[in-house]
This record gives C-alpha cells, structure tokens and sequence, in this order.
C-alpha cells in the first residue's frame, strides 16, 4: 500500500505569517500534485510537479519536490484569509490512479 | 478547459431505495474517470476506476453490486448506489484524467443522506 503522510494535520495561523506543508512517502512517485479543497466542493488542482528537484511557483505558493520523488512540500508566503482550506497531495505512479494524503487543514486567522 | 459536473449536487433518499449520481466532463474527453468517498474532515479514497466502454476497475473493500458504475461514452461515468443504507451517507467526488499529463480534474461532489 502507498501511503501519503501529511504534516502537519492541522495548522491555524494568523494572516501575513508564512507556512510549509509536507508530504512524504516511502515510494517513488512519477507525478505529483497538490489541491486544495473547500468544505462541500470538489479538490482544485494546484500544481502538478514530475521531476526530482523541480520547484514551481504559483503567485505566493511554492511546491517542491523532492530530489528522490518520495517527498514534497507547499510553501505559503504571507498567508491570507483566502488560503483557509484543506490542502492535499496525490501521488501518481505512471498511470491515471492518484494516491491522496492523508490532508492538511489550514486555517488562517484574519 | 478541464470543467466537471456533478448532478445531483445534494441528495437525500430512504433507506433501501437506489441513487444515480452522474458526472461529466464537460470541455474535454476522459476516457478514465475516478469515484471517490470523503467522510468528513478525511481525505479522498478511491472507490473505483471507471472506463469507457468497459468494465470499472474497484478498490479492495468496494462492494462492487452495491456501488454500480457506468462509463457510457466518453463524457459521462455514473454511479449508482443500491440499496442504500443510513452508512452510505458521505460526499461522493468524482475526477475526470486526461491522460497525456496524469492530472485529474474534480466534479464540485454529491452530499448523499440516507435516512
């Protein structure tokens, strides 16, 4: 079984304060991909990532990912009230099936 | 690009009675489409992998007569959940993948209530 371990499982901090999440697993991932998603919707993509190393930016979110592919973070900078949500990982291994995380449910307090 | 529907967004049915839940992709074609289960504040787990034109392929532990799924063209996957019982009740998320980049797509979700 492939698991996808967050952490921290929940993060409330105040707004203009900078935040990381991690994502790691034992396994090697071919692709991986962070959402956030808001009570009662859906999961949004945010980022797709697939080679070790690569670091994408996405206005105040930065993504990671790891040298080995096992492992990936999320970078906030100057959290805002907008960025409250659940956010999560998902793993691919070369086909279309995507592994969750286990989720991190951030709060930003204005 | 890369719009999914769901319909219903909110359903509430009896006991014993069966409920159809279809999501579409509505810009793109998917010949893969995922039904997910979320309990509350929990992650996503996947139920099963619906593709056209054949048969869904089920995670360990689904009932697969109990969670019934349809993937008749290419836009549209349903699911139908039979005999629903009160533990039934959950958020049902839907995905469409497009295949070249292995990203996956979400429909806005189903509350389902069984009562």
């Amino acid at each position: 079984t492939q698991l996808l371990e967050q952490s921290p499982q929940f993060l409330s901090i105040q707004e203009g304060e900078n935040l990381t999440v991690y994502c790691n697993s034992s396994s090697v991932f071919s692709s991986l991909q962070w959402y956030r998603q808001e009570p009662g919707e859906g999961p949004v993509l945010l980022v797709t990532v697939v080679t070790g190393g690569e670091v994408k930016k996405l206005k105040r979110l930065t993504f990671q990912f790891g040298d080995a592919r096992k492992d990936s973070s999320l970078h906030i900078t100057a959290a805002q009230p907008g960025d409250t949500g659940l956010y999560l990982c998902a793993g691919g291994f070369g086909n279309e099936k995507l592994t969750f995380g286990t989720g991190t449910r951030l709060t930003i307090i204005p | 690009g890369a719009v999914v529907s769901q319909h219903p967004s909110r359903v509430i049915c009896k006991s014993g009675t069966s409920v159809k839940i279809e999501c579409r992709s509505l810009d793109f074609q998917a010949t893969t489409m995922f039904w997910y289960r979320q309990f509350p504040k929990q992650s996503l787990m996947l139920m099963a992998t619906s593709n056209e034109g054949s048969k869904a392929t089920y995670e360990q532990g689904v009932e697969k007569d109990k969670f019934l799924i349809n993937h008749a063209s290419l836009t549209l996957s349903t699911l139908t959940v039979t005999s629903a019982h009160p533990e039934d009740s959950s958020f049902y998320i839907c995905s469409a993948g497009r295949t070249v980049s292995y990203e996956q797509y979400f429909g806005p979700g189903t509350r389902l209530t069984v009562t």
